[in-house]
C-alpha cells in the first residue's frame, strides 16, 4: 500500500517535443507530491510539487496534473530541451518519509 | 543559502568494516532525512531525525543508525559493512517534523568490496 508506480521506466523524445511521465499510488494518506529531477552524480532536485485539492499545477514549462479518484498524477513537461535530459522521480507522502516511484530516465534528442 | 551538504562525497570499505557519514541540513532546518539509493531497490527511507530524536524508521536493519545533534547536523553508521550496502546515500533536509518539503544534498558514493 505504500508503493508509488512510475511509467515508463525511460522515455526518449526531440527537443521541443512534450515529455509525459504517469505515476499511481495506493495509500490515500498521501497528501503531498513533489516530483524530483536528478542528473548523474547529483542528489535529487525537487521541481515542482502538488496536493490533492488541486487538479494541476503549473511552473514554467513544468506541468502536474493530478487525478484523486484514479490515484494518478502525471509530470508533462512542455518544449523539451536537451538539458532536461535527466532522471525524474515522482514521490508521495504523509508527512516526511518520501516513498518514491521507480524513475524515469529522459532522454531528449537534439 | 547554502544547501545541504554531506561528507565524504566517496567513500571504499570493506565487507565487515564500518563507516560514518555525515550531513548539515540547510541552514534553519531541523529535520533530517536519510534515503539509501541503489539501482535495484531505488530511492529508500532510512530515518528521519528532528530534535536530536530518530522520529521515523524504514525497513532496514539495526547496522544502520544515525544520530542528530544540537546544531542540526546528522550523522548516519553503517556497522559490519555487507556488500548489498554499496549505495549513494543521501540525506535530505527539512525545516520541521512533518514538513514535507525535502531538499536532498548531493550524497555520499559508498562502494563496499
Amino acid at each position: 500500500q505504500q508503493q508509488v508506480k512510475q511509467s515508463p521506466q525511460s522515455l526518449i523524445v526531440q527537443k521541443g517535443g512534450i515529455s509525459i511521465i504517469n505515476c499511481a499510488y495506493e495509500n490515500t494518506a498521501f497528501d503531498y507530491f513533489p516530483w524530483y529531477q536528478q542528473f548523474p552524480g547529483k542528489g535529487p532536485a525537487l521541481l515542482i510539487a502538488i496536493r490533492p485539492d488541486v487538479s494541476e499545477k503549473k511552473e514554467g514549462r513544468f506541468t502536474i496534473s493530478f487525478n484523486k479518484s484514479a490515484k494518478q498524477f502525471s509530470l508533462h513537461i512542455m518544449d523539451s530541451q536537451p538539458g532536461d535530459s535527466a532522471t525524474y522521480f515522482c514521490a508521495a507522502t504523509s508527512g516526511s518519509r518520501l516513498t518514491f516511484g521507480e524513475g524515469t530516465q529522459l532522454t531528449v534528442n537534439p | 543559502k547554502a544547501g545541504v551538504t554531506q561528507t565524504p562525497r566517496y567513500l571504499i570499505k570493506t565487507r565487515g568494516q564500518q563507516v560514518t557519514l555525515s550531513c548539515s541540513p540547510i541552514s534553519g532546518h531541523r529535520s533530517v532525512s536519510w534515503y539509501q539509493q541503489t539501482p535495484g531497490q531505488g530511492l529508500q527511507f532510512l530515518f528521519e531525525y528532528f530534535s536530536e530524536t530518530q522520529r521515523n524508521k524504514g525497513n532496514f536493519p539495526g547496522r544502520f543508525s544515525g544520530r542528530q545533534f544540537s546544531n542540526s547536523r546528522s550523522e548516519m553508521n553503517v556497522s559490519t559493512l555487507e556488500l548489498g550496502d554499496s549505495a549513494l546515500y543521501l540525506c535530505a533536509s527539512s525545516w520541521g517534523l512533518g514538513a514535507d518539503t525535502q531538499y536532498f544534498g548531493p550524497g555520499t558514493r559508498l562502494t563496499v568490496l
